[in-house]
């Protein structure tokens, strides 16, 4: 089974429109980390946003935050106030284990990400 | 450099030939990755080193592929023998290990001819 599920390969969204991107996990550790990058078209993988399985506050990053719904292993990104440079691929990723401690040995599982278009 | 550096960027070879990916990951940190992006897809966990703990190499696909850390710094990534279904970006990233921010690098393009 896949532990990072994507289910929009492609999304278009108006200029300014806020932006949800889907990212659904499987683990059965209690302990896990959840991420988000961007990928422009240059190719580099731009860390966003962080959510530990124990953080209870949803994370936040500027114009970027993660809503987080354990029960449902469930780790939105929501982007508000899109703009044109947000246009690029964008990768769900999870690291199992207790990632405070150096756990995670086998680094993160990324999804097959969602690639989203800005339009004006 | 303050960044990942990765080279080279582009590398075309002929199948069954060896190739070497170079990744100088950022100073002081300890945790260093490999991943392979194929062509519309998502990234693919290869081999991941921590200090000085033995790599774990549970995503390496074949034998062909092998990868060292010389010095706890610079790392390389092998192909043997290259099959056209090694073509592929090749990502490197580095953390402090334990600190979850993963800092990439703008990878290696190969392609086997």
């Amino acid at each position: 089974a896949q532990k990072i599920t994507q289910t929009q390969p492609g999304m278009f969204v108006q200029e300014k429109e806020a932006v949800t991107l889907d990212c659904t996990y499987d683990t059965s550790d209690q302990s896990y980390g959840l991420f988000w990058y961007k990928q422009p078209s240059s190719g580099e993988m731009i860390f966003l946003i962080y959510q530990g399985s124990y953080d209870e506050q949803n994370a936040t990053e500027g114009r970027y935050s993660l809503n987080f719904q354990k029960a449902r292993k469930s780790a939105n990104l929501v982007i508000s106030a899109s703009q044109l440079g947000d246009s690029a691929m964008y990768f769900c990723a999870m690291r199992e284990g207790d990632s405070r401690s150096g756990g995670g040995a086998d680094g993160l599982t990324f999804g097959k990400g969602t690639h989203l278009i800005i339009q004006p | 450099g303050a960044g990942v550096s990765q080279s080279p960027s582009n590398k075309v070879t002929e199948k069954g030939k060896d190739v070497e990916l170079r990744c100088d990951p950022i100073s002081g940190h300890t945790a260093l990755y490999w991943y392979r992006q194929s062509l519309g897809q998502g990234l693919e966990f290869l081999i991941y080193f921590q200090g000085n703990s033995a790599p774990d190499k549970s995503g390496l696909p074949s034998d062909r592929f092998s990868a060292e850390r010389t010095g706890g710094s610079v790392s390389t990534l092998t192909i043997q023998r290259t099959q056209q279904e090694d073509s592929a970006v090749y990502l490197c990233a580095s953390s402090r290990g334990g600190i979850e921010k993963l800092f990439f690098g703008s990878g290696t393009q190969l392609s086997v001819l």
